[in-house]
């Protein structure tokens, strides 16, 4: 199994630029997350989804926006890098809610940097 | 607002000894789920153990078991019989009550020096 598949690894972006950072997961998880994590942090909820077509706001939103328009996929928008955005990112899911233990499974993270 | 912390932002510990990795949290809610991931140099979040609020007894996964203590709201990672690929960054992370969103500690270093 795939499980979940983030794409792009690296990318190096020039302030003011956009991109999209691809997230799909073939488990038919209903939730899905997108963490952040600076240098050595711990990680911060970006946006959530519990399920196509809805989704909420995390601890650090700015200046990114995401969709879920499927099940399987949960893209996350860059739409005018800054610096202080250079941090590896991560894509989960979650069976739902009343899974039994609530673990989270992470994709392998993609690291940007804005120069 | 619910909150994790871990205090070690680094440890060392000798091969095939047992080290403890301390988290406390605070929450104001009566179920909550605590979990323990570990983080190798190559950067992949690993799920290690879960522990619910509810449970009764301590969590044990092989050589990782976890100290839950209730009334001190900690719920501390006891590593058994250390070994070199156990050097790794850990982070203790709890799960909110709505969306299963996981908050994360800082996360503890852990070196098994041989």
């Amino acid at each position: 199994n795939a499980g979940v598949t983030q794409t792009p690894k690296f990318r190096i972006l020039k302030i003011g630029q956009s991109m999209t950072l691809q997230c799909t997961q073939d488990m038919n998880h209903n939730y899905m997350y997108w963490y952040r994590q600076d240098p050595g942090m711990g990680l911060k909820l970006i946006y959530y989804s519990v399920g196509a077509g809805i989704t909420d706001k995390g601890e650090v939103p700015n200046g990114y926006n995401v969709s879920r328009s499927t099940t399987e996929d949960f893209p996350l928008r860059l739409e005018l890098a800054a610096p202080s955005q250079t941090s590896v990112y991560f894509c989960a899911s979650n069976p739902s809610e009343v899974s039994n233990t609530g673990e989270l499974f992470f994709g392998e993270g993609s690291r940007l940097t804005v120069l | 607002a619910q909150k994790i912390t871990q205090t070690q932002p680094g440890m060392f510990v000798q091969e095939k000894e047992a080290v403890t990795l301390d988290c406390t949290y605070d929450t104001s809610d009566q179920s909550y789920g605590l979990f323990w991931y570990k983080q190798p140099s190559s950067g992949e979040m690993i799920f290690l153990i879960y522990q619910g609020s509810y449970d009764e007894q301590n969590a044990t996964e092989g050589r990782y078991s976890l100290n839950f203590q209730k009334a001190r709201k900690s719920a501390n990672l006891v590593i058994s019989a250390s070994q070199l690929g156990d050097s790794a960054m850990y982070f203790c992370a709890m799960r909110e009550p709505v969306g299963g969103k996981l908050i994360f500690g800082q996360g503890t270093e852990l070196s098994v020096k041989p």
